[in-house]
């Protein structure tokens, strides 16, 4: 069966330093992989999404990037972080052989930046 | 970014009732998801749906995708105080593999 990891669970970063929050997939190939971010009591917000190796698709204009070195590696990253990028990141895999496979989430990092 | 409206925002319900939701938009989506999320997880799948005017059922909970596939609405019947938490629904955006979420239903059980 299908397992998506990611790490840490939580984390707590001041202002300006950089960040690196990873998700891999285990058990399926070629997976679609997302990052999504949640505010506080708010729904979920696109910040990218890959379909292949090195393919990334960037939603939001924003202090993040993301890459995909691996085919079931995604990784987030900032070069320096910014008050308003607290909140609750979430990756998530879809069947990359399927159009309209559903998404299947990890258990999230908590991000705090002080 | 792009939301999908859900409503109600919040809901009390007493122990046993049915529960009803439903999220719309202005776009025309392929496939529609409901999820729910436990505090300090990530979101489950509960149902998904595929095609306009599709009804699916997984045990007490019941979902149908809009004629329109503009809207989607999810019912939960007899509910228990294990329902608690945070519904969303999702839709995927037509000749796109993006899936844009609902701003969410928060549900609380009164036993």
């Amino acid at each position: 069966s299908q397992t998506i990891h990611q790490w840490p669970a939580t984390l707590v970063q001041p202002v300006g330093s950089p960040l690196s929050l990873e998700c891999t997939v285990e058990g399926t190939s070629n997976p679609n992989l997302y990052w999504y971010r949640q505010a506080a009591g708010r729904g979920l917000q696109l910040l990218f999404y890959s379909v292949g190796i090195g393919q990334i698709s960037s939603e939001v204009p924003q202090n993040l990037s993301a890459s995909r070195p691996q085919d079931r590696q995604f990784i987030l990253s900032s070069k320096k972080l910014l008050l308003s990028d607290s909140g609750f990141y979430l990756c998530a895999w879809s069947d990359g052989q399927s159009y309209n496979s559903p998404l299947h989430f990890g258990n999230g990092t908590r991000l705090t930046v002080t | 970014g792009q939301q999908l409206n859900q409503s109600p925002q919040s809901m009390f319900i007493q122990e046993g009732e049915d529960v009803s939701m439903n999220c719309t938009s202005s776009s025309i989506f392929n496939t529609w998801l409901w999820y729910k999320q436990d505090p300090g997880e990530g979101p489950v799948l509960l149902i998904a749906l595929y095609k306009a005017g599709e009804l699916t059922s997984n045990g007490r909970l019941t979902a149908q995708f809009g004629i329109t596939r503009k809207d989607s609405f999810l019912n939960i019947s007899a509910s228990i105080p294990s329902d608690v938490g945070i519904y969303f629904c999702a839709g995927q955006l037509g000749g796109t593999y993006k899936y844009i979420f609902g701003t969410g239903t928060r549900l609380k059980v009164l036993a």
